[in-house]
C-alpha cells in the first residue's frame, strides 16, 4: 500500500508553546489529507479536512487558531498545536487521499505522532 | 445516539478461535464500510472493506454488511497470536475525499 509518514513520532513540550507536526505522502500525491486526534482506548476522531492549496476544513469543536493546518504541497500537511496545555497530550494521526486511492473512500494513515504537554 | 457503536471490549480468545466483531450505526447516508487493525502506538491499517450490503472474503477475514439493520461484522477464522490489535469499524457516505466515521474500536488478545 501507500506509504505517509510522520514527523516526529513523538514530541514532549512545554504548557504554553507551539508543536509542529508533519504528514507526508512518500510515494503519491496526496489531494486530501486528514488529521484525526486519538486519546487513549478512544477512537479516531476527525479534527479537519485539508484540500492543497486551499484552508482547511475544521470539524465542529475544533479550534482553528489553535490547530494551524498548512497544506502547501501535494505531499506534505502540517499542523501546528499553538500555546499547547495539558489537556492538547494526544496521538495526532494523519491520513492521506490521492491518485494511488482508485476507490474513493480508500485513505492511508501515517504512523501517529504522540504529543505530551508538561 | 452516537453515529457508530462498537462492541464494548476487550476481547480475548484462545488461538484458533472464530472472532466475530461487530458494528451498528444510524446514518443511512453511509455507503462504504471498513475495517481498520490498530496496532498499540501506530496509525490504522486497512483490512477489509465493502459497498453496501453484502459479504466479502478475503484470507481468514470475511467482511459482513446489512444495511436494513443497519449492522456491519468482521470474522476473522483460525486466530492467531499475530491478529491481537485493536479492530475498528469505520464508514463513509461516499464521494470524492469522504471522511470517515470510526467506531470506538475493540481491543483483541489471542492467546497461544
Amino acid at each position: 500500500g501507500a506509504v505517509v509518514s510522520q514527523h516526529p513520532s513523538w514530541v514532549i513540550c512545554k504548557s504554553g508553546t507551539s508543536v509542529k507536526i508533519e504528514c507526508r505522502s512518500l510515494d503519491f500525491q496526496a489531494t486530501t489529507m486528514f488529521w484525526y486526534r486519538q486519546f487513549p482506548k478512544q477512537s479516531l476522531m476527525l479534527m479537519a479536512t485539508s484540500n492543497e492549496g486551499s484552508k482547511a476544513t475544521y470539524e465542529q469543536g475544533v479550534e482553528k487558531d489553535k490547530f494551524l493546518i498548512n497544506h502547501a504541497s501535494l505531499t506534505l500537511s502540517t499542523l501546528t498545536v499553538t500555546s499547547a496545555h495539558p489537556e492538547d497530550s494526544s496521538f495526532y494521526i494523519c491520513s492521506a487521499w490521492g491518485e494511488r486511492g482508485h476507490l474513493s473512500y480508500e485513505q492511508y494513515f501515517g504512523p501517529g505522532t504522540r504529543l505530551t504537554v508538561t | 445516539q452516537k453515529e457508530v457503536e462498537q462492541d464494548p471490549g476487550p476481547l480475548s480468545v484462545p488461538e484458533g478461535a472464530i472472532v466475530s466483531l461487530n458494528c451498528t450505526y444510524s446514518n443511512s447516508a453511509f455507503q462504504y464500510f471498513m475495517w481498520y487493525r490498530q496496532y498499540s502506538r501506530k496509525g490504522p491499517e486497512l483490512l477489509m472493506y465493502t459497498y453496501s450490503s453484502g459479504n466479502k472474503e478475503d484470507g481468514r477475514f470475511t467482511a459482513q454488511v446489512d444495511k436494513s439493520s443497519k449492522y456491519i461484522s468482521l470474522f476473522i477464522r483460525d486466530s492467531q497470536p499475530s491478529d491481537s490489535a485493536t479492530y475498528l469499524c469505520a464508514m463513509s457516505a461516499g464521494g470524492a475525499n469522504s471522511k470517515l466515521t470510526f467506531g470506538k474500536g475493540i481491543t483483541l488478545s489471542v492467546r497461544p
